[in-house]
């Protein structure tokens, strides 16, 4: 059974760059497509985007520009980065299993899930 | 962006009920529609894809249905353990959308 577990910084300063990872376990990273989701109270659940195992990647566009993922096959470990950080971008973040490599983009479904992190962008 | 507006916000329910929550798109996206769990302080669980589909190990009280712009989740004979916040997920276009939630409280 596949288990995912995530950590990274949670209290940031406005402009400092966010940084998570993401450790698969009880699976290979190959097979799959692997995103980054938000949730906050203001937005509700976000997507952020989604790699696959050749660091191919699809960014949601309101993000893009300030989004960076990457994937590293050896450690089976996916990460992510988002830069210029603003108090708007408090929430709890979240890695997630999506669709089968190779499958078409509308089977997308988010499954298993990361435990989550509180990211706290605060002065 | 696709939009999915779930409706209601919230619903007091009794154990027992049979509950029915909508999710409707602001354009047809097929049968490519998910349902998600979430309980406080945990991340969302799968329950259902592609709209009728149940994921393993979801009891079969829940159940899926619609296409096009509405669908809806259907939970027959509450448990205790049903009480939760329900999010439904539209896979039809990138970026992927989510709806705000449904709420379901004991009454």
């Amino acid at each position: 059974q596949v288990h995912l577990q995530q950590w990274g910084a949670g209290l940031l300063k406005p402009s400092e760059t966010l940084s998570l990872t993401c450790a698969v376990s009880g699976g290979t990273i190959s097979g799959h497509y692997w995103n980054w989701i938000r949730q906050s109270p203001d937005k509700g659940l976000e997507w952020i985007g989604e790699i696959d195992r050749s660091g191919s990647t699809q960014y949601n566009p309101s993000l893009q520009s300030r989004v960076t993922m990457s994937v590293d096959t050896s450690k089976t470990q996916f990460s992510l980065k988002m830069v210029s950080m603003t108090a708007a971008d408090t929430a709890v973040y979240y890695c997630a299993r999506g669709r089968v490599f190779g499958a078409v983009l509308p089977r997308t479904w988010f499954d298993p899930w990361g435990q989550g992190a509180l990211v706290t962008v605060s002065s | 962006d696709i939009q999915l507006t779930q409706s209601p916000p919230s619903l007091p329910t009794f154990l027992g009920d049979t509950v029915t929550i909508t999710c409707r798109a602001s354009q047809s996206i097929n049968t490519y529609l998910n349902w998600y769990q979430q309980k406080p302080g945990e991340a969302p669980k799968l329950l259902i894809y592609l709209t009728s589909n149940m994921q393993s190990g979801v009891p079969s009280r829940f159940s899926g249905s619609g296409s096009g712009t509405e669908f809806t989740l259907t939970i027959r004979g509450l448990q205790p353990e049903d009480f939760a916040t329900y999010f439904c997920q539209q896979s039809y276009s990138s970026p992927y959308t989510f709806g705000q939630g449904t709420s379901l409280e004991i009454k």
